[in-house]
């Protein structure tokens, strides 16, 4: 089962800041973050491998909670090349065998 | 050409057509894979493949054939498909297998299956 992304959706006016949670119900070896523009192809934002690694570049930055199974995505003073939909991918363990599966999704859109 | 390309961009066939979806990264990377994105759903990991060897291979019906023939390209062989197979195909590709590696998409095929 794929993990669980929230919100499924947020509008933000420029400047604004948002939170995305990927959550998981198995143990995550590793979280990526990723953002698709509409009619485009996803790019890699970041990775986090280790639990309670926090990572970030200009004002994107992500926090991997590896107990409670969870990352979450910090946008801060969001630009109008923010919008678009973010992805987390997750590594996890499935009876000892580690699967590749990207969450649910969130679409955002910042508004002048 | 830089990145990942993937021809055709588009494309549309009946469901009793073959077709092959191309893949080729300009990248040096040694895995290749690919994804399934349709509307509203989360992307799909259909196949991996590290120095050209399959790796993994999702429970993916049997009228998708990867074919994996260097590390710089990949196929995807379509025969038979079904109106919901219509979607978007995106190829990626990372320097290793595994997680610790980021992976590089391409601009994906819209498929529609007829």
């Amino acid at each position: 089962q794929q993990p669980v992304q929230s919100p499924q959706a947020v509008i933000l006016r420029e400047g604004e800041d948002a939170v995305i949670n990927c959550s998981s119900s198995k143990a995550l070896y590793s979280v990526h973050w990723y953002r698709q523009k509409h009619g485009e192809a996803p790019v890699f934002l970041m990775i986090l491998l280790k639990g309670g690694e926090q990572k970030g570049h200009d004002k994107i930055s992500a926090s991997f909670n590896e107990k409670k199974q969870q990352s979450s995505l910090y946008l801060t003073a969001s630009q109008l090349s923010y919008s678009g939909t973010y992805f987390c991918g997750t590594e996890a363990s499935t009876s000892g065998t580690y699967k590749y599966i990207f969450g649910t999704g969130t679409r955002l859109k910042v508004l002048a | 050409e830089t990145g990942v390309t993937q021809t055709p961009r588009h494309l549309v066939m009946g469901m009793t057509n073959k077709k092959s979806l191309k893949c080729e990264q300009h990248l040096g990377h040694n895995a290749m894979y690919w994804y399934k994105q349709s509307a509203k759903k989360p992307l799909e990991l259909m196949f991996v493949y590290s120095l050209e060897e399959r790796v993994e291979n999702n429970s993916v019906p049997s009228r998708f054939s990867p074919e994996c023939p260097n590390s710089s390209h990949l196929f995807l062989h379509l025969h038979t498909l079904q109106p919901e197979d219509s979607a978007l195909y995106l190829c990626a590709s990372s320097y290793g297998q595994g997680s610790s590696y980021e992976q590089y998409f391409g601009p994906g095929t819209r498929l529609t299956v007829t």
